[in-house]
């Protein structure tokens, strides 16, 4: 079965680094995934697409402080220079034949 | 610039029906799949449908299957979903979103959503 797993928080300082991660389910570390962000009473915002060898490429617009990477069945995403505006909700996304899945989010804080 | 803007929702009884529209612009809608995405209130986000870009695909998560429907009219660039035999846990924002690219899978565009609470 195709899951996503995601930690419910994270927190990191203005102007920190933070790393996030996604992890596939047992037999689906090849798959690529999508990282999205929604900030608080707004509707999602399509990140980037991170394929298994670490390659990504983002949606337009995304600052160049949003980045990611792979290893295994982990994906990551990293954001680099905190801003205020990157507390949020930041979800992870695959797909299949005939089913998309999400991951159940981490809640980012910005301390 | 690409626009989805959804309508539609409501309240509703449970056991009742909604049609759920989604008008895009800025893009040539009948090149791309399109999807339904909901989001209970204080969850994460559930997909809930996908069609392609002429309807030769459809598919529908578990949990709405023989339930909702989804269709297109590329002619009004517009996406819809009936929502029928409705229940109190599908009480959600309901996303509209197109995929990033007419091959991919990943979504990359989303409406700002409507809301829809089934309730007595």
């Amino acid at each position: 079965q195709l899951v996503l797993t995601q930690s419910p928080s994270a927190s990191a300082s203005l102007g920190a680094s933070v790393k996030l991660t996604c992890t596939l389910s047992s037999g689906h570390s090849n798959y690529a995934i999508a990282w999205h962000q929604q900030q608080p009473e707004k509707g999602p915002r399509y990140l980037m697409k991170l394929n298994s060898d670490g390659s990504h490429s983002k949606g337009d617009g995304i600052p160049v402080r949003f980045s990611g990477s792979s290893s295994g069945a982990e994906r990551y995403l990293t954001i680099s220079s905190l801003q205020s505006e990157d507390e949020a909700d930041y979800y992870c996304q695959t797909w299949d034949t005939g089913i998309q899945v999400f991951g159940g989010g981490t809640k980012l804080t910005v301390l | 610039e690409v626009q989805l803007v959804e309508s539609g929702g409501g309240l509703v009884k449970p056991g009742g029906s909604l049609r759920l529209s989604c008008a895009a612009s800025g893009f040539t809608f009948s090149s791309y799949t399109m999807n339904w995405v909901r989001q209970a209130p204080g969850k994460g986000l559930e997909w809930v449908s996908s069609i392609s870009r002429s309807s030769n695909y459809i598919y529908y998560a578990d949990s709405v299957k023989g339930r909702f429907t989804i269709s297109r009219d590329n002619a009004k660039k517009s996406l819809f979903l009936q929502m029928n035999s409705l229940r109190a846990e599908d009480t959600a924002v309901y996303y509209c979103a197109r995929v990033n690219g007419s091959g991919s899978y990943q979504m990359g565009y989303w409406g700002q959503g409507t809301l829809v609470t089934v309730s007595s």
